[in-house]
Parts: C-alpha cells; structure tokens; sequence
C-alpha cells in the first residue's frame, strides 16, 4: 500500500505569494491533518479533514485554508505569504478522525519564503 | 486547552546507554499518549503509545511510562544504537485535538 504522497516536497516564494500545497492520504484514509513544523516549536496544528468536512482547526491567521476532495485528497493554501510561513508542512492521514488513532505522515512540503 | 511540553530539547548519549525524554500534559481528559520518531528527510512515524488505564508499556528496546496523578509521560530507550538518532515528539489526546510536544534531539554517538 502506497503512504501518504506530498507534493511538491520543495517550494520557493517570495513575500506576498499565494501558495498550494497537496496531499494524497493511504487508500481508505478518510481523515487528513495538516501539521507546520518549525525549529523549536515542533507540530503545530492547522487543520483536520473527513470526509470533505472540517472538523478542527488550529491557531492560525485566516491566510490558512484548507480543502478535502471527495476521494479523501487534500489541498492547502497560504496566501499573502510572510517570511514567518517558512516551515515544513506535513500532513498525516488516519483512517477514522479518532484523535486516539494512529497517524501515518508524509515526508512534507519545505516551503522557503523569500 | 491542552498543553504538552517535553524535555530534554537535545540528548546526546553514548552507544549503549539507555535514553529518557520526559512530557507533561495538563489536560487531566487525556487519554491517549503517542511517541513519533522523525528521521532526517522524513515525516514522523509512530514508534509506541500508551493509553491512560496503562501504566507502562514496552515494545523490545522502548518503553513508555505513564503518570496520570502526576500528569507525565515517559519514553525509555535502552541500549541506544546509532539507528535511534533522530527527533521524538511526544502527544497527548483527549477526544478533541491531538497536541504535540516540543520535539527532542536524540544523537547516539558509537
């Protein structure tokens, strides 16, 4: 069975970009999270998807946004980047949105902004 | 809501020797305390977890402890290798959000 495919696993913008990150879950995951991950500050939480329905959404401005496709696919986006955004964002997929599940994470966007 | 903080941030320790990183929760609704490893290049990937009517669990050279009194969790490793090298995030879950810690750098040196 295939994991959890993020692309692009690179990106570079500059200041005032928008930007749009994808995720493909495990076949048969319903539920995709998207986690930034930034030195010292560790996961942070953006948002969880099931089933084209957000259940959960983190501490972060409205310039983060998220979307779930009716096959379990997942996208976010970024606009109006700050060079704060610069991070590695995972997202993770389970097959129920349980938070007592375990989750299965992507390798990860790095995005850079410039 | 909750909060999760882990300790030490960095750990170096000799080949061999046994290797612990220390969380606390303060959400006394947690129930469920997950330990993810994340290799250079990679996303994090669940090693062991504990569920709160469970005070200890092992699986071969890791072992997870939990405190629920206290509000505090453990990961163990002995006989560290260079394999175990990497970052370990602890978390901790009631049936709302699943909160991770801080992160630990574990650098096992031959």
């Amino acid at each position: 069975k295939a994991g959890v495919t993020q692309t692009p696993r690179y990106l570079i913008k500059t200041r005032g970009q928008q930007v749009t990150l994808s995720c493909s879950p495990i076949s048969g995951h319903r539920s995709v999270s998207w986690y930034q991950q930034t030195p010292g500050q560790g996961l942070q939480f953006l948002f969880e998807y099931f089933s084209e329905t957000q259940r959960n959404k983190g501490n972060f401005p409205g310039r983060f946004s998220g979307r779930q496709f009716s096959n379990s696919r997942s996208e976010m986006n970024v606009s109006t980047l700050e060079l704060g955004d610069s991070a590695l964002y995972l997202c993770a997929s389970s097959i129920t949105a349980k938070t007592n599940e375990k989750l299965f994470f992507g390798s990860g966007t790095q995005l850079s902004v410039l | 809501g909750e909060n999760v903080e882990q300790h030490p941030s960095t750990l170096s320790v000799q080949e061999g020797d046994s290797a612990v990183i220390k969380c606390t929760y303060s959400d006394s609704a947690s129930n469920y305390f997950p330990w993810y490893k994340q290799e250079l290049g990679k996303g994090p990937q669940l090693i062991i977890d504990i569920r709160s009517n469970v005070g200890e669990k092992k699986d071969q050279r890791i072992a997870v402890t939990l405190n629920k009194t206290a509000k505090h969790f453990s990961l163990h490793i002995t006989e560290t290798q260079p394999e175990d090298s990497a970052v370990y995030f602890c978390a901790a879950s009631n049936t709302d959000k699943l909160i991770f810690g801080t992160g630990t750098r574990l650098q096992v040196f031959p």
